[in-house]
């Protein structure tokens, strides 16, 4: 059977302070995959996806940037921290062609100080 | 554009009743599919239910049905039976396929009382 993993669970980190978020997929090959932020009590917005190895894709213009070093890795970073970038953080997969439903890591909690 | 609404922001069910919560899209592509997730308070989203632009017949998965109307645009979550465990905020999100990108609602957040 197929899993996520996403750490850290829980991070802070202070205004400036660079950002590293990795997801894992086991299981199954040449997934889609996804980030997605969740602001307080709000829905979930699209930042980046990727459809294959190095193949990066970004819906939403901000500080954050995205890599996808191997198959079932996928890494968001940051150079710098901002007050903003507070939230909740989720990696998910998908198999890859056709309409399929997303499936969640755990999520990281993200706080800026 | 695409656009997806869930126009409840909270709602309450007594235990072993059943709920409905609402979501309309809108495409202009015939060919889309849409999706349920459940997000305990614990923030994992948890996948309950899908429903493609085609499938003839509603889709069941245990205590969930999805109450499709093509025409009207709507595809409502029905949870049937309800339970405490139930209590959870429920996103409904859809996708037109490339990349299988999906966009949220703004969720639902759902109390079932004893």
């Amino acid at each position: 059977s197929q899993t996520i993993h996403q750490w850290p669970a829980t991070l802070v980190q202070p205004v400036g302070s660079p950002l590293s978020l990795e997801c894992t997929v086991e299981g199954t090959s040449n997934p889609n995959l996804y980030w997605y932020r969740q602001a307080a009590g709000r829905g979930l917005q699209l930042l980046f996806y990727s459809v294959g190895i190095g193949q990066i894709s970004s819906e939403v213009p901000q500080n954050l940037s995205a890599s996808r070093p191997q198959d079932r890795q996928f890494i968001l970073s940051s150079k710098k921290l901002l007050l903003s970038d507070s939230g909740f953080y989720l990696c998910a997969w998908t198999r890859s062609g056709g309409v399929r439903p997303q499936h969640f890591g755990d999520g990281t909690r993200l706080s800026i100080l | 554009a695409q656009k997806i609404t869930q126009t409840q922001p909270g709602m309450f069910v007594q235990e072993k009743e059943a709920v409905t919560l609402d979501c309309t899209y809108d495409t202009s592509d015939p060919s889309y599919g849409l999706f349920w997730y459940k997000q305990p308070s614990s923030g994992e989203m948890i996948f309950l239910i899908y429903q493609g632009s085609y499938d003839q017949q509603n889709a069941t998965e245990g205590r969930y049905s999805l109450n499709f109307q093509k025409a009207r645009k709507s595809a409502n979550l029905v949870i049937s039976a309800s339970q405490l465990g139930d209590s959870a905020m429920y996103f409904c999100a859809f996708t037109t396929g490339g990349g299988n990108k999906l966009t949220f609602g703004t969720g639902t957040q759902l109390k079932v009382e004893l």
